[in-house]
């Protein structure tokens, strides 16, 4: 079983630029949420995705969008960065309706000067 | 309101017992969560509980929920220094099942 994979690893961006980050869910997961973990805090929910359709949102502005792909894997993109965008990022799968175990991934690291 | 909260920091012998303490807002969460975190990287899944269960043991891992007080508690039997990490706990909302974090609470163990 593989597990949940996220690339890059790490990314150096500026200010304006625009970013995707990938990730690749868990064998047999179909749900993909994505989070963000400013230095020192506690991950905090963007959004979700489920059959390749947002499925909810947190309070994110729209310059953060998603996609969904038909083999669950998913995109998470970022335009016109600011620097409070520098965080890791973190990318989780799980099988809606099975306790909602999400796994996740070991994220990416982007920073923006 | 979300609003999960935690202790910043604890210390503790090699060897002593750990425990983490986290309230929650969200009477209608269906789990709750406690994730490990260590330095750069992701988020391990240690342990959940039902919301209907007053405790769970796995191992050396003990949760005991109090629903009354919408306290959450995390034991670590015999920690070791491997245990010296982050831990999250978390709450579900909605009905994306979002995940809701704590800021974490820093465990140092001390050998």
């Amino acid at each position: 079983e593989t597990g949940v994979t996220q690339s890059p690893t790490h990314l150096i961006k500026t200010r304006g630029q625009q970013v995707t980050l990938r990730c690749s869910s868990q064998s047999g997961h179909n749900t993909v949420s994505w989070y963000q973990q400013a230095l020192g805090q506690g991950p905090q929910f963007i959004f979700q995705y489920y059959r390749e359709e947002e499925n909810g949102r947190g309070n994110f502005p729209p310059r953060f969008s998603g996609l969904q792909f038909p083999n669950y894997s998913s995109e998470l993109n970022v335009n016109a960065l600011e620097l409070d965008d520098s965080a890791l990022y973190l990318c989780a799968s799980s099988q809606k309706g099975l306790r909602n175990e999400q796994f996740f991934g070991p994220g990416t690291r982007l920073t923006v000067l | 309101g979300e609003d999960v909260e935690q202790s910043l920091f604890l210390s503790v012998r090699e060897g002593d017992s750990s425990v983490i303490n986290c309230t929650y807002t969200d009477s209608s969460s269906t789990y709750l969560y406690w994730y490990k975190q260590e330095p750069g990287a992701g988020l391990q899944l240690l342990t959940y509980i039902f919301s209907n269960m007053d405790m769970k043991q796995d191992q050396r891992l003990t949760v005991l929920l109090n629903k009354k007080d919408k306290h959450l508690s995390l034991r670590i039997a015999d920690t070791q220094t491997g245990d010296s990490a982050i831990y999250f706990c978390a709450e579900t909302g909605g009905a994306t099942n979002k995940l809701i974090f704590g800021t974490g609470t820093l465990l140092a163990v001390q050998p």
